[in-house]
């Protein structure tokens, strides 16, 4: 089983609509967690980290239940701008690397 | 640039050569990571660098995968014997900080595509 588990998707949906998916970690010891943007051909780059308490950012909410081990990240009002690849990130308590899913792929339509 | 540079952008290479891809990161960060990422795939790790010494290879997948870091600042990760599994994206990213102290933002490089005929 992989560590990290994320829908492939694709979610493709019209702008201004909401999208939210979910990823799934597989170690308890899971300590920290992030969501990463990733462009086609382009290399990841932070979207924002999950906090225990829920959090959001613009028209992002990222939410963790750790009792049910799973994260998940919702986009209000979508824009074209946000078409991509969602990767769902676990760093491990005492660990040094950051372990990545596959990604969930989001298309937004005019 | 002010970003972590990573060359060749694009490499082909036949099964047996051997290739070398380099990482120039961020002005004084002082972790550096090698990912691997396969289409459809999110990166895998490979190495782990706090300064010049390799902290974690645990993710080099077998011993014709090897990389250095002499000085602390660029790295070179080097391929022996290459072989069609290999082909993939190879990223490297850098940290201001590495270890416990990370706050799980690393700056990744665009990456080194590489492909095995």
């Amino acid at each position: 089983r992989k560590e990290v588990e994320q829908d492939p998707g694709p979610f493709n949906v019209p702008e201004g609509a909401t999208v939210a998916f979910n990823c799934t970690y597989s170690n308890s010891a899971s300590q920290s967690f992030f969501w990463y943007r990733q462009d086609c051909r382009k290399e990841p780059k932070l979207l924002m980290s999950v906090y225990s308490s829920g959090n959001e950012d613009g028209r992002f909410t990222a939410q963790l239940n750790r009792a049910s081990q799973y994260i998940s990240l919702l986009i209000r009002d979508s824009k074209l701008s946000d078409s991509a690849t969602y990767l769902c990130v676990v760093k491990y308590e005492g660990d040094y690397k950051l372990s990545f899913g596959a990604g969930t792929t989001v298309t937004v339509r005019a | 640039g002010a970003g972590v540079s990573q060359t060749p952008s694009n490499k082909v290479t036949e099964k047996g050569k051997y290739v070398e891809l380099r990482c120039d990161p961020i002005s004084g960060h002082t972790a550096l990571y090698w990912y691997r990422q396969s289409l459809g795939q999110g990166p895998e790790f490979l190495i782990y660098f706090q300064g010049t010494g390799a902290a974690d290879d645990s993710g080099l997948p077998n011993d014709r995968f090897f990389a250095v870091r002499p000085e602390g600042s660029v790295s070179t990760l080097k391929i022996q014997r290459t072989e069609r599994g290999d082909s993939a994206v190879y990223l490297c990213a850098s940290s201001l900080k590495g270890g416990p102290s990370n706050t799980g933002e690393l700056f990744f490089g665009e990456g080194s595509r590489l492909t095995v005929l």
